[in-house]
């Protein structure tokens, strides 16, 4: 079955230092993933996809994510934190079938401590 | 930029009563989907609708849930009879309907249900 996991539902950094959130896929996913971001009383907004073209992706806010097929993993980093960071994030993957639902990880909350 | 909205933001409802929320997708998004998030757990796929009917739907989406597009730009999700369970963030996507899975699904910002 196709599946979406993140290791750590809470992530604590301090601002400035490294952030790594991870993600790792189930191989039966199609090759397309995804990371969103909720802020507080937000909804979701994409971060960041990957579609193939390039194994290393860059988002928005600095954050990227390498897909790395071996390791069927997709860590999104960002190499300094920022207090605004602080969000839960999400690792989601497409079904194959056009229009299909994304499966979503359990979620990452990050605080990032001043 | 455009963007999905959602009303009401917050709805609080007895159990057993019946609820409606509401959804603006994207103008030319073709698909439209609902998901729910209970507090502390994933998000979870509820339904998938495009050209006016049903294409997914989840184990959840029992009998008690329906969808519908009444005209060109709402697109609601109804609770029959609300359960204590029901209560959640239910976020409405749309996406443009590209082909192979790339397609990106865009959020509106929830509605918390809250059953008592």
């Amino acid at each position: 079955a196709q599946s979406v996991t993140q290791l750590g539902s809470h992530v604590s950094v301090s601002e400035g230092a490294l952030v790594l959130l991870r993600c790792n896929y189930s191989s039966s996913v199609p090759p397309y993933l995804f990371w969103y971001v909720q802020y507080p009383n937000q909804g979701l907004q994409l971060l960041l996809k990957y579609t193939s073209a390039a194994t290393l992706v860059k988002g928005i806010n600095g954050f990227e994510a390498e897909f790395k097929k071996s390791e069927t993993s997709f860590h999104l980093t960002k190499p300094s934190a920022h207090m605004s960071d602080a969000a839960e994030y999400f690792c989601a993957a497409p079904t194959y079938n056009q229009g299909g639902k994304l499966i979503f990880g359990q979620g990452t909350e990050l605080s990032v401590k001043p | 930029e455009p963007e999905v909205t959602q009303t009401p933001s917050h709805q609080v409802t007895q159990m057993g009563q019946e609820v409606i929320l509401r959804c603006v997708p994207i103008s030319n998004h073709l698909y439209f989907y609902w998901y729910r998030q209970i507090l502390g757990q994933k998000v979870e796929f509820l339904v998938s609708f495009y050209n006016n009917e049903i294409s997914e739907k989840s184990e959840i989406f029992d009998d008690q849930f329906s969808v519908e597009r009444p005209d060109g730009s709402n697109f609601t999700l109804k609770i029959r009879s609300t359960k204590l369970e029901d209560s959640a963030m239910y976020f409405c996507a749309s996406s443009p309907g590209l082909a192979g899975g790339t397609d990106t699904q865009y959020f509106g910002p929830g509605t918390r249900l809250t059953v008592l």
